[in-house]
């Protein structure tokens, strides 16, 4: 059990519609880090907060976007969802923001599998 | 911008038999090198990760890899192997001098039979 934890473990929707996914870091936790793993394209980064703040961005459609509360669990907001949106959905989080002279470990969840008809 | 490739998608071995799974990289920065596993149904765990030092790193469950500069390389070992390590394994890179995201290789899955 990595500590991170993410709700809910599946989702089924439909073509056209919004899900929000949730994600809720490592007790004392600052960043989140969103990933897409897909058969596809494989494991992709979408998107990094950093204590409240968005601090990096990867392949992330304008149709999804993210948010980290300031408790610091985040949401991942899926919108006018596409077939090929169907995927599994990964929360990371580190204890730190990302400096350029440090490493942070990045435990993941579990994932949130979603599947669009 | 970095990029990274697992040129096998499955390699099968024999239970106690040694395996390799092969990870290249490309980058045009100094990079971060790790090696996750995905277990069926279960999120990404880190084996180990080459920061900086010594270019063999040693990882859990007897796992191991090392770093060649020169072949950008950063191929995973290990000696004998257990039904359990039964997985998909991803090699991931980070530039040291920009944010942490993590860029994966397209995985390779182990599959150890008795």
């Amino acid at each position: 059990d990595s500590g991170v934890t993410q709700t809910p473990k599946h989702l089924i929707t439909a073509t056209g519609q919004r899900v929000t996914l949730r994600c809720s870091p490592r007790s004392g936790d600052l960043s989140v880090y969103w990933y897409q793993q897909s058969l596809d394209q494989g494991l992709q980064f979408l998107i990094q907060y950093y204590n409240g703040e968005e601090r990096a961005k990867g392949n992330i459609l304008e149709r999804f976007s993210a948010q980290q509360f300031p408790d610091l669990h985040s949401e991942l907001n899926l919108s006018s969802l596409e077939l090929g949106d169907s995927a599994l959905y990964f929360c990371a989080s580190s204890s730190r923001g990302g400096l350029a002279d440090t490493w942070d470990t990045q435990y993941f969840g579990p994932g949130t599998r979603l599947t669009v008809l | 911008a970095q990029s990274v490739t697992q040129l096998d998608s499955q390699v099968p071995v024999f239970e106690e038999a040694p395996v390799e799974l092969r990870c290249n990289y490309s980058s045009s920065v100094s990079v971060y090198l790790f090696w996750y596993v995905q277990y069926p149904n279960q999120g990404l765990q880190l084996l180990l990760k080459y920061l900086s030092g010594s270019t063999l790193v040693k990882g859990i469950n007897g796992f191991e890899a090392e770093f060649n500069k020169s072949q950008t390389s950063f191929h995973l070992r290990k000696p004998s192997v257990h039904i359990s390590d039964t997985a998909e394994y991803f090699c991931a890179v980070s530039d040291r001098q920009g944010f942490q995201k993590l860029v994966f290789g397209t995985g390779t899955r182990l599959l150890v039979s008795p």
